[in-house]
Protein backbone atom coordinates (compact mmCIF):
# COMPACT_ATOMS: atom_id res chain seq x y z
CA UNK A 1 0.00 0.00 0.00
CA UNK A 2 1.74 3.11 -0.96
CA UNK A 3 2.03 5.81 1.51
CA UNK A 4 3.11 9.74 0.82
CA UNK A 5 3.93 11.72 4.14
CA UNK A 6 4.50 15.25 4.02
CA UNK A 7 6.85 16.81 6.61
CA UNK A 8 7.68 20.68 7.25
CA UNK A 9 7.35 23.51 9.14
CA UNK A 10 4.03 24.67 9.80
CA UNK A 11 5.02 28.45 9.98
CA UNK A 12 7.11 30.24 7.79
CA UNK A 13 7.80 34.05 7.52
CA UNK A 14 7.42 36.10 4.65
CA UNK A 15 10.04 36.86 2.41
CA UNK A 16 11.45 33.38 3.56
CA UNK A 17 11.76 30.35 2.10
CA UNK A 18 9.07 26.71 2.42
CA UNK A 19 10.40 23.74 1.81
CA UNK A 20 8.33 20.50 2.33
CA UNK A 21 9.89 16.69 1.76
CA UNK A 22 7.37 13.95 1.02
CA UNK A 23 8.36 10.55 1.96
CA UNK A 24 7.21 7.65 0.11
CA UNK A 25 6.73 4.42 1.44
CA UNK A 26 5.12 1.39 0.12
CA UNK A 27 6.38 1.70 -3.92
CA UNK A 28 9.25 2.51 -5.79
CA UNK A 29 10.29 6.13 -6.27
CA UNK A 30 12.54 5.17 -8.84
CA UNK A 31 9.91 3.44 -11.61
CA UNK A 32 9.42 4.63 -14.55
CA UNK A 33 5.54 4.58 -14.34
CA UNK A 34 5.25 7.36 -12.09
CA UNK A 35 6.17 11.30 -11.34
CA UNK A 36 5.88 13.18 -8.33
CA UNK A 37 4.45 15.98 -7.48
CA UNK A 38 2.94 18.78 -5.53
CA UNK A 39 -0.52 20.38 -5.41
CA UNK A 40 -1.30 23.23 -3.20
CA UNK A 41 -4.95 24.28 -2.33
CA UNK A 42 -5.48 27.77 -0.44
CA UNK A 43 -8.03 27.92 2.36
CA UNK A 44 -11.37 27.61 1.34
CA UNK A 45 -10.23 27.45 -2.27
CA UNK A 46 -9.40 24.93 -5.58
CA UNK A 47 -6.73 23.29 -6.34
CA UNK A 48 -3.29 24.51 -7.94
CA UNK A 49 -0.72 22.33 -9.35
CA UNK A 50 2.50 23.37 -8.13
CA UNK A 51 5.16 20.99 -10.60
CA UNK A 52 6.48 17.41 -11.11
CA UNK A 53 9.68 15.61 -10.67
CA UNK A 54 10.97 12.09 -12.07
CA UNK A 55 13.36 9.84 -10.74
CA UNK A 56 15.59 10.94 -12.66
CA UNK A 57 15.24 14.67 -12.07
CA UNK A 58 13.74 16.40 -14.89
CA UNK A 59 11.43 18.75 -13.82
CA UNK A 60 8.19 20.30 -15.38
CA UNK A 61 6.47 23.45 -13.01
CA UNK A 62 4.11 25.30 -12.98
CA UNK A 63 4.55 28.78 -15.35
CA UNK A 64 3.19 31.02 -12.75
CA UNK A 65 5.71 29.61 -9.95
CA UNK A 66 8.38 28.25 -12.01
CA UNK A 67 10.93 31.50 -10.89
CA UNK A 68 10.36 30.57 -7.23
CA UNK A 69 10.28 26.60 -6.58
CA UNK A 70 12.88 23.66 -7.10
CA UNK A 71 12.07 20.35 -6.91
CA UNK A 72 14.81 17.54 -6.08
CA UNK A 73 14.43 13.84 -5.84
CA UNK A 74 16.90 11.84 -3.08
CA UNK A 75 15.97 8.02 -4.74
CA UNK A 76 18.19 6.69 -1.87
CA UNK A 77 16.06 7.89 1.15
CA UNK A 78 12.64 7.56 -1.02
CA UNK A 79 12.04 11.18 -0.98
CA UNK A 80 11.03 13.96 -3.12
CA UNK A 81 11.13 17.69 -1.97
CA UNK A 82 9.90 20.94 -2.78
CA UNK A 83 11.29 24.78 -2.67
CA UNK A 84 8.99 27.72 -2.51
CA UNK A 85 11.27 31.14 -2.26
CA UNK A 86 10.36 34.59 -1.11
CA UNK A 87 7.30 33.66 0.10
CA UNK A 88 4.20 35.76 0.73
CA UNK A 89 0.99 35.56 2.88
CA UNK A 90 -1.02 34.10 -0.73
CA UNK A 91 1.71 31.36 -0.47
CA UNK A 92 -0.89 30.26 2.20
CA UNK A 93 -2.22 26.31 1.58
CA UNK A 94 -2.22 22.84 2.27
CA UNK A 95 0.33 21.04 0.49
CA UNK A 96 0.26 17.82 -0.81
CA UNK A 97 2.62 15.29 -2.13
CA UNK A 98 1.11 13.35 -4.85
CA UNK A 99 2.35 10.20 -7.17
CA UNK A 100 1.56 11.28 -10.98
CA UNK A 101 0.53 8.12 -12.91
CA UNK A 102 1.88 7.87 -16.43
CA UNK A 103 1.66 5.93 -19.84
CA UNK A 104 3.82 7.42 -21.98
CA UNK A 105 4.05 11.14 -22.78
CA UNK A 106 3.50 13.69 -20.24
CA UNK A 107 -0.13 14.36 -20.89
CA UNK A 108 -0.90 11.06 -20.38
CA UNK A 109 -0.97 11.26 -16.86
CA UNK A 110 -3.06 11.75 -13.33
CA UNK A 111 -2.86 11.42 -10.01
CA UNK A 112 -3.79 8.22 -8.58
CA UNK A 113 -2.32 8.69 -4.78
CA UNK A 114 -2.19 11.68 -2.94
CA UNK A 115 -0.55 12.98 0.73
CA UNK A 116 -3.02 13.72 3.54
CA UNK A 117 -1.31 17.13 2.94
CA UNK A 118 -0.02 19.70 5.24
CA UNK A 119 -0.95 23.71 6.19
CA UNK A 120 1.71 25.87 5.32
CA UNK A 121 0.71 29.57 7.34
CA UNK A 122 3.39 32.33 5.89
CA UNK A 123 3.08 35.08 8.56
CA UNK A 124 3.91 38.57 7.96
CA UNK B 1 -1.86 29.77 -19.98
CA UNK B 2 -4.79 27.57 -20.61
CA UNK B 3 -7.81 27.32 -18.57
CA UNK B 4 -10.62 25.15 -17.52
CA UNK B 5 -13.82 25.88 -16.40
CA UNK B 6 -16.21 24.66 -14.26
CA UNK B 7 -19.77 25.51 -12.63
CA UNK B 8 -19.26 26.92 -8.99
CA UNK B 9 -22.58 24.35 -7.90
CA UNK B 10 -25.03 21.78 -9.68
CA UNK B 11 -27.59 20.39 -6.81
CA UNK B 12 -28.99 17.25 -8.02
CA UNK B 13 -32.16 15.18 -5.45
CA UNK B 14 -30.64 11.18 -4.65
CA UNK B 15 -30.93 9.05 -7.28
CA UNK B 16 -31.41 11.52 -9.77
CA UNK B 17 -28.28 11.83 -12.77
CA UNK B 18 -25.26 14.86 -12.09
CA UNK B 19 -23.45 16.17 -14.49
CA UNK B 20 -20.47 18.40 -13.87
CA UNK B 21 -19.20 20.50 -17.17
CA UNK B 22 -15.45 21.16 -17.36
CA UNK B 23 -14.87 23.49 -20.38
CA UNK B 24 -10.95 24.27 -22.21
CA UNK B 25 -10.29 24.74 -25.83
CA UNK B 26 -9.82 22.03 -27.50
CA UNK B 27 -10.12 19.93 -24.18
CA UNK B 28 -11.03 17.10 -26.32
CA UNK B 29 -8.37 16.91 -27.73
CA UNK B 30 -6.45 16.32 -24.57
CA UNK B 31 -6.91 13.57 -21.35
CA UNK B 32 -9.09 14.78 -18.66
CA UNK B 33 -9.27 13.08 -15.32
CA UNK B 34 -11.88 14.29 -12.51
CA UNK B 35 -11.28 14.11 -8.51
CA UNK B 36 -13.53 14.25 -6.08
CA UNK B 37 -12.93 15.98 -1.83
CA UNK B 38 -14.67 15.72 0.29
CA UNK B 39 -14.19 18.34 3.55
CA UNK B 40 -11.02 17.48 5.49
CA UNK B 41 -9.80 14.68 2.95
CA UNK B 42 -7.00 14.73 0.39
CA UNK B 43 -8.71 14.26 -3.44
CA UNK B 44 -9.11 10.99 -4.82
CA UNK B 45 -9.33 10.15 -8.69
CA UNK B 46 -12.65 8.94 -10.07
CA UNK B 47 -12.26 9.36 -13.61
CA UNK B 48 -8.77 9.27 -15.76
CA UNK B 49 -8.13 9.34 -19.08
CA UNK B 50 -11.33 10.91 -19.47
CA UNK B 51 -13.77 7.64 -19.31
CA UNK B 52 -11.70 5.22 -17.16
CA UNK B 53 -12.57 4.42 -13.68
CA UNK B 54 -10.32 3.16 -11.25
CA UNK B 55 -10.57 0.13 -9.05
CA UNK B 56 -12.72 0.56 -5.98
CA UNK B 57 -14.66 3.42 -7.45
CA UNK B 58 -18.35 2.95 -8.22
CA UNK B 59 -19.86 2.53 -11.66
CA UNK B 60 -22.18 5.22 -11.43
CA UNK B 61 -18.98 7.53 -12.12
CA UNK B 62 -18.22 7.68 -15.62
CA UNK B 63 -16.83 10.44 -17.82
CA UNK B 64 -16.75 11.92 -21.33
CA UNK B 65 -14.67 14.44 -22.62
CA UNK B 66 -15.22 15.87 -26.29
CA UNK B 67 -14.96 19.06 -28.75
CA UNK B 68 -14.32 21.76 -25.90
CA UNK B 69 -16.37 20.03 -22.80
CA UNK B 70 -15.35 17.12 -20.48
CA UNK B 71 -18.35 15.99 -18.21
CA UNK B 72 -18.38 13.91 -15.60
CA UNK B 73 -21.79 12.03 -14.91
CA UNK B 74 -22.75 10.84 -11.67
CA UNK B 75 -25.77 8.23 -12.27
CA UNK B 76 -28.27 7.21 -9.26
CA UNK B 77 -26.70 10.10 -7.14
CA UNK B 78 -26.35 8.74 -3.33
CA UNK B 79 -25.31 11.49 -0.38
CA UNK B 80 -22.63 10.17 -0.15
CA UNK B 81 -21.33 11.64 -3.77
CA UNK B 82 -21.52 15.28 -2.01
CA UNK B 83 -18.45 16.61 -2.28
CA UNK B 84 -16.16 18.85 -4.68
CA UNK B 85 -15.02 18.04 -7.52
CA UNK B 86 -12.01 19.20 -10.04
CA UNK B 87 -11.45 18.55 -13.62
CA UNK B 88 -7.89 18.64 -14.52
CA UNK B 89 -5.51 18.52 -18.08
CA UNK B 90 -2.18 18.78 -19.42
CA UNK B 91 -1.12 21.57 -21.68
CA UNK B 92 2.29 22.17 -22.75
CA UNK B 93 4.37 20.23 -19.92
CA UNK B 94 1.94 21.90 -17.71
CA UNK B 95 -1.10 20.18 -15.37
CA UNK B 96 -4.25 22.71 -14.75
CA UNK B 97 -7.19 22.14 -12.57
CA UNK B 98 -10.90 23.72 -13.11
CA UNK B 99 -11.47 25.89 -10.49
CA UNK B 100 -14.02 22.94 -8.97
CA UNK B 101 -17.60 22.12 -8.68
CA UNK B 102 -19.42 22.02 -5.47
CA UNK B 103 -22.17 18.66 -5.98
CA UNK B 104 -24.49 19.56 -3.35
CA UNK B 105 -27.00 16.24 -3.28
CA UNK B 106 -29.98 16.98 -1.62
Amino acid sequence: QLQLQESGPGLVKASETLSLTCSVSGGSISSIHYYWGWVRQPPGKGLEWIGIIFYTGSTYYNPSLKNRITMSVDTSNSQFSLRLISVTASDTAVYYCARHESRGDLANNWIDAWGQGTLVTVSS
Amino acid sequence: SYELTQPPSVSVSPGQTARISCYGDKLGDKYASWYQQKPGQSPVVVIYQDARRPSGIPERFSGSNSENTATLTISGTQVMDEADYYCQTWDTSTSVFGGGTKLTVL
